[in-house]
């Protein structure tokens, strides 16, 4: 079973624009993890958020985090063609030594 | 330098037949990690190393799934008696210990098993 849900589960948007992906979660976490996945190829580990931490920043990236609400966004600003892939959340969940990811969003940028 | 590196990238089998996959993780990472990923799904936590020691295989699917890794580099994930709901993407990642789980996992690009 997978822990996180992420909404929408596909979004298409123009170049340019900004996407906002959510997910939540279920379990209390030490950290949360955004992953990126092109198609037929491996995840690419985007950005890390702990459980203490509110929002970070990464170049065009910026997460947020609220373990109140169990869930966080991630925010891809002037979005590029090169960002078409898949987005997955990942938390590693208190007491446990593993990933649990959710099932993603589709992101499809139209030039 | 050389990421994680899975081979073969395509395996077609016969129901029935068992089939070992390999994982070349990052030279000098402690955690190796393999997942499952079906098809428009994320991926799903089979099995963790420490070095050799393997330290939780909670995920694995049934018995007929083990996983090795003798000298603590180089993995294998074998699947015996193969069936058609193994068919999916299986994923290996890297990473280094540093006593937390903050650490980035670093992936390979899978192999894609399909069982006929």
């Amino acid at each position: 079973s997978q822990q996180g849900e992420e909404d929408p589960q596909a979004l298409s948007i123009q170049e340019g624009e900004n996407a906002t992906m959510n997910c939540s979660y279920k379990t209390s976490i030490n950290n949360l993890q955004w992953y990126r996945q092109n198609s037929g190829r491996g995840l690419v580990h985007l950005i890390l958020i702990r459980s203490n931490e509110r929002e970070k920043h990464s170049g065009r990236l910026r997460v947020t985090l609220d373990t109140s609400k169990k869930s966080s966004s991630l925010l891809i600003t002037a979005s590029r063609a090169a960002d078409t892939a898949s987005y997955f959340c990942a938390t590693v969940i208190q007491g446990a030594q593993k990933l649990v990811f959710g099932q993603g969003t589709r992101l499809t940028i139209n030039p | 330098g050389a990421g994680v590196s899975q081979s073969p990238r395509y395996k077609v089998a016969k129901r029935g037949q068992d089939v070992a996959l390999r994982c070349d993780p990052i030279s000098g990472h402690v955690s190796l990690f393999w997942y499952q990923q079906a098809l428009g799904q994320g991926p799903e936590f089979l099995t963790y190393f420490q070095n050799e020691a393997q330290l939780d295989k909670s995920g694995l699917p049934s018995d007929r799934f083990f996983a090795e890794r003798p000298e603590g580099s180089v993995s294998t994930l074998k699947i015996q008696r193969t069936q058609q709901e193994d068919s999916a993407v299986y994923l290996c990642a890297s990473s280094p210990w540093t006593g937390d789980w903050s650490q980035p996992q670093h992936f390979g690009d899978g192999t894609r098993l399909s069982i006929l």
